[in-house]
């Protein structure tokens, strides 16, 4: 099994650019995450899907939108890139048990954002 | 929501020693607490976590301890060795499945 796997690896943007993230996850999870890390910063949390065709803010949405169409991918796009938005974009994935408790999170490798 | 602090943010220990890293969370709700270790350059990896019904849990080298009273949580590495350096972050989750991350730590065992 892939696990969570993310592309691009590495990418570089102009300011006012678009692009789109993608995540896909073949471990049959329900539970989706966009974060970015920053120096010092830890984990934020983008925007977050907790089924096929559902999605919800986190704690940094503004500047991001995301869209999760099939159950295995779930979709991070920028529409106008601004400098702020230079980080390191993690995806992660967790199951939903039958008792609802809270899973572990399984992470992608990142994607290296830089925008200039 | 939650907030979730670490402290500290840099660690320096001898190998062989000891190193501990604590976590305070502020929303009584969380009830799920994982750890993670990231390389540079690599994703988060879960090495141990820990659920509110529990007090302690111990994996070889690394154990975690949860004071649901006062709101902490803490990582203790034993027997450190070079390849535990890294950067540890800890997390809270409310039900269901939503984390919030401290600040990370950067442990560095000096041989």
């Amino acid at each position: 099994n892939a696990g969570v796997t993310q592309t691009p690896k590495f990418r570089v943007l102009k300011t006012g650019q678009s692009m789109t993230l993608l995540c896909a996850q073949d471990m049959n999870h329900e539970y989706m995450y966009w974060y970015r890390q920053d120096p010092g910063m830890g984990l934020r949390l983008i925007h977050y899907s907790v089924g096929e065709g559902t999605t919800a803010k986190g704690e940094v949405p503004d500047g991001y939108n995301v869209s999760r169409l099939k159950k295995q991918n779930f979709l991070l796009g920028l529409e106008s890139a601004a400098p702020s938005q230079t980080s390191v974009y993690f995806c992660a994935s967790s199951f939903l048990d039958r008792d609802p408790r809270n899973q572990p999170q399984h992470f992608g490798d990142g994607t290296r954002l830089s925008i200039l | 929501g939650e907030n979730v602090e670490q402290h500290p943010s840099t660690l320096s220990v001898q190998e062989g020693d000891s190193a501990v890293i604590k976590c305070t969370y502020s929303d009584s709700a969380s009830n799920y607490f994982p750890w993670y270790k990231q390389e540079l350059g690599k994703r988060p990896q879960l090495i141990i976590d820990i659920r509110s019904n529990v007090g302690e849990k111990k994996d070889q080298r690394i154990a975690v301890t949860l004071n649901k009273t006062a709101k902490h949580f803490s990582l203790h590495i034993t027997e450190t060795q070079p390849e535990d350096s890294a950067v540890y972050f800890c997390a809270a989750s409310i039900p269901v499945n939503k984390f919030y991350f401290g600040s990370g730590t950067k442990l560095n065992v000096k041989p």
